[in-house]
């Protein structure tokens, strides 16, 4: 099994500019969770889907941020403007609801 | 909020030596997660401890949960270079596939 695939694996871009993260989960888990982790605040939970639909995405920051799932394979993480603050390392994560998470590698993604 | 606390928050012993880590929690819980992440990598499920369990060992990993405390503890014994990690615990949330990270504790094994 690949695992969980995230690109890119490190994005630098400049303040204001429209930052897509994307995943692709194990095939066969039908839970997708993002993450973020920075030094101040540890790992925080912005979004999850189940089934392609989104179950609870009180931990995404501000209406700069959305997420989707066009199919049960695929899930981006998009931040429009980006700023600073948004420094972080993003993580993607899925299960099938009975095994535990996995992680993929994450995106670092610093904004300048 | 919700979110566990770790203690220490970094550790530092010899090669061979034994690691605790503690995490505290507020809620109540069904389960209790351990998760690894070595330096630019992501998490790595380690184990699960149930409620209704007191403790749970898997190879070198022994872990306890005291859910009168809201506590647990990981246990790593005869440390290798290897277990160099951050190593976090995990609460899930209302009974839902949501997990809270506590803050982590970085743990670092000297040769």
């Amino acid at each position: 099994d690949a695992g969980v695939i995230q690109s890119p694996r490190h994005e630098v871009t400049e303040m204001g500019q429209e930052v897509t993260l994307r995943c692709k989960p194990i095939s066969g888990h039908d839970y997708l969770f993002w993450y973020r982790q920075t030094m101040m605040r540890g790992l925080e939970l912005l979004i999850y889907f189940n089934n392609n639909v989104p179950i609870d995405d009180s931990g995404m920051p501000e209406d700069r941020f959305s997420a989707k799932m066009p199919n049960a394979s695929f899930s981006t993480l998009k931040i429009q403007p980006s700023e600073p603050r948004d420094s972080a390392v993003y993580f993607c994560a899925s299960t099938d609801g009975y095994q535990p998470q996995h992680f993929g590698d994450g995106t670092r993604l610093s904004i300048l | 909020s919700q979110q566990g606390e770790e203690d220490p928050q970094a550790l530092s012993i010899q090669e061979g030596e034994n690691a605790t880590m503690n995490c505290s929690y507020k809620t109540s819980i069904n389960n209790l997660q351990w998760y690894r992440q070595n330096s630019g990598r992501g998490l790595v499920h380690l184990i699960l401890i149930r409620s209704n369990e007191r403790e749970k060992h898997s190879g070198r990993l022994r872990v306890t949960l005291d859910t009168s405390k809201k506590s647990s503890s990981l246990l790593i014994t005869a440390s290798r270079a290897a277990d160099t990690a951050s190593y976090f615990c995990a609460t899930d949330f209302q009974g839902a596939q949501k997990l809270v990270f506590g803050q982590g504790t970085r743990l670092t094994i000297n040769p």
